[in-house]
């Protein structure tokens, strides 16, 4: 029972390239959510999700694309990867919503585009 | 605008002193806030959170977190610190324009360094 994990874990990439990062849960939460996080701008929102095909943007989505056609499953495609999403991205995810209810996050992806 | 603030990028404490990282919030109605810690290479582990009642909160490891509504702080505490507290430790507060979910504003992060 692995929680909410993340693929790859390390991914370097070169300009322009499209890619993609994983996120799978098993707990069956109905929130899942895409943060990056950079030296100084602690976690930035990208995208969320309440469910299955219900995606949002969130603080800076620019450069994304997410897709939930599953409940468990909520990838990130960068189309044309650029030099500034170089990053560290986390996936998270919650459960019915509530105020009260806490993220969970994955293991992290480390990203570096040439 | 909402936001949280965490005003030491760095804390140093001596191992079996006391140690606060402190978080200040400004949102709208009333805040649920959250304390995440990161080890090097790992993703955020929750450790509290506020929601209501009580305004000491206590979670995993031995810390707590004191909510103080009127200087609209929430302070991360730990009565006698270990070596293996040292990671960043991040202040999170529920946005309050987020209706149905659940979204976090974070602060930048406080990195925590426990000497010997």
């Amino acid at each position: 029972d692995a929680g909410i994990t993340q693929s790859p874990r390390y991914k370097i990439t070169e300009t322009g390239r499209q890619v993609t990062l994983m996120c799978h849960q098993t707990w069956s939460h109905s929130y899942m959510f895409w943060y990056r996080q950079d030296l100084g701008h602690g976690l930035r929102l990208i995208y969320y999700s309440a469910a299955a095909d219900i995606t949002d943007k969130g603080e800076v989505p620019d450069g994304y694309v997410v897709s939930r056609s599953k409940t468990e499953n909520f990838p990130l495609t960068l189309e044309s990867a650029t030099r500034s999403q170089t990053s560290v991205y986390f996936c998270a995810s919650s459960g019915v919503a509530g105020a009260q209810e806490t993220q969970y996050f994955g293991p992290g992806t480390r990203l570096l585009v040439l | 605008a909402q936001s949280v603030a965490q005003p030491e990028d760095q804390v140093n404490v001596a191992e079996g002193n006391p140690l606060t990282v402190k978080c200040t919030y400004s949102v709208s109605g009333n805040p649920y806030l959250f304390w995440y810690v990161q080890y090097p290479n790992r993703g955020l582990q929750f450790l509290l959170k506020y929601i209501t009642g009580d305004n000491l909160v206590k979670g995993s490891y031995g810390f707590e977190a004191e909510f103080n509504k009127s200087q609209t702080s929430f302070h991360l505490k730990k009565p006698s610190a270990l070596v293996s507290d040292s990671a960043l430790y991040f202040c999170a507060v529920r946005d309050a324009l987020s209706g149905g979910y659940n979204k976090l504003i974070f602060g930048a992060g406080t990195r925590l360094a426990v000497h010997p």
